[in-house]
């Protein structure tokens, strides 16, 4: 399987702030990489997929970036309603795994 | 409006079997891969398989494919688990997902139906 290991576990910024989350995978996943955002109580929400490409309707203050093994997700100008947990996922080979996730909380 | 609505979870002894059922609606069912993914207490994520479109073919996270059954039932729109022999670990929130029309990431997701393994 691909382990997915993402950093940081936990995260504290502030509003306005801009805020990058790693993911590294065990081996290349050729851009096969998604993100998630998980609010509290709530089903997680697809961020962007093919590691840079953006789903409809989410904000452009979220992007995506990487190759090989090494991704990251970057939101600009943090605002207060991206406090939430975000995942990466590598779908280039099966098992689909996840990394660990990333608790992001205001500052 | 794509809606995945999940039902069946609640509280199993070790060693039981359940069925999960998630309904869909708002697209066309039998378009799609469908996959279960669970998310534990402490949060982790973990994929356990997917099914084609027709049913004709599925994939399944190796630690659960002795254990965990994935099918559907197209007519009825409807995605299922079949989760036997449970054990503790199995303690989870379940999610049905669809992706954009391959199987490789999750653009829609339900509410999730919680599973507790527990004598």
């Amino acid at each position: 399987d691909i382990q997915m290991t993402q950093s940081p576990a936990s995260l504290s910024a502030s509003l306005g702030e801009t805020v990058t989350i790693e993911c590294r995978a065990s081996e290349d996943i050729y851009n096969g990489l998604a993100w998630y955002q998980q609010k509290p109580g709530k089903s997680p929400q697809l961020l962007i997929y093919n590691a840079n490409s953006l789903h409809t309707g989410v904000p452009s203050r979220f992007s995506g970036s990487g190759s090989g093994t090494q991704y990251s997700l970057k939101i600009n100008s943090l605002q207060s309603e991206d406090v939430a947990s975000y995942f990466c996922q590598q779908y280039y080979d099966y098992p689909w795994t996840f990394g660990g996730g990333t608790k992001l909380e205001l500052k | 409006e794509v809606q995945l609505v999940e039902s069946g979870g609640g509280l199993v002894q070790p060693g039981a079997s359940l069925k999960l059922s998630c309904v869909a609606s708002g697209f066309t069912f039998s378009d799609y891969w469908m996959s279960w993914v669970r998310q534990t207490p402490g949060k982790t994520m973990e994929w356990i398989g997917d099914i084609k479109y027709d049913g004709s073919y599925t994939n399944y996270a190796p630690s659960l494919k002795n254990r965990f059954t994935i099918s559907r039932d197209n007519a009825k729109s409807t995605l299922y688990l079949q989760m036997s022999n449970v054990r503790s670990e199995d303690t989870a929130t379940y999610y049905c997902t669809r992706g954009a029309g391959s199987p490789y990431w999750f653009a829609y997701w339900g509410q999730g139906t919680l599973v507790t393994v527990s004598s």
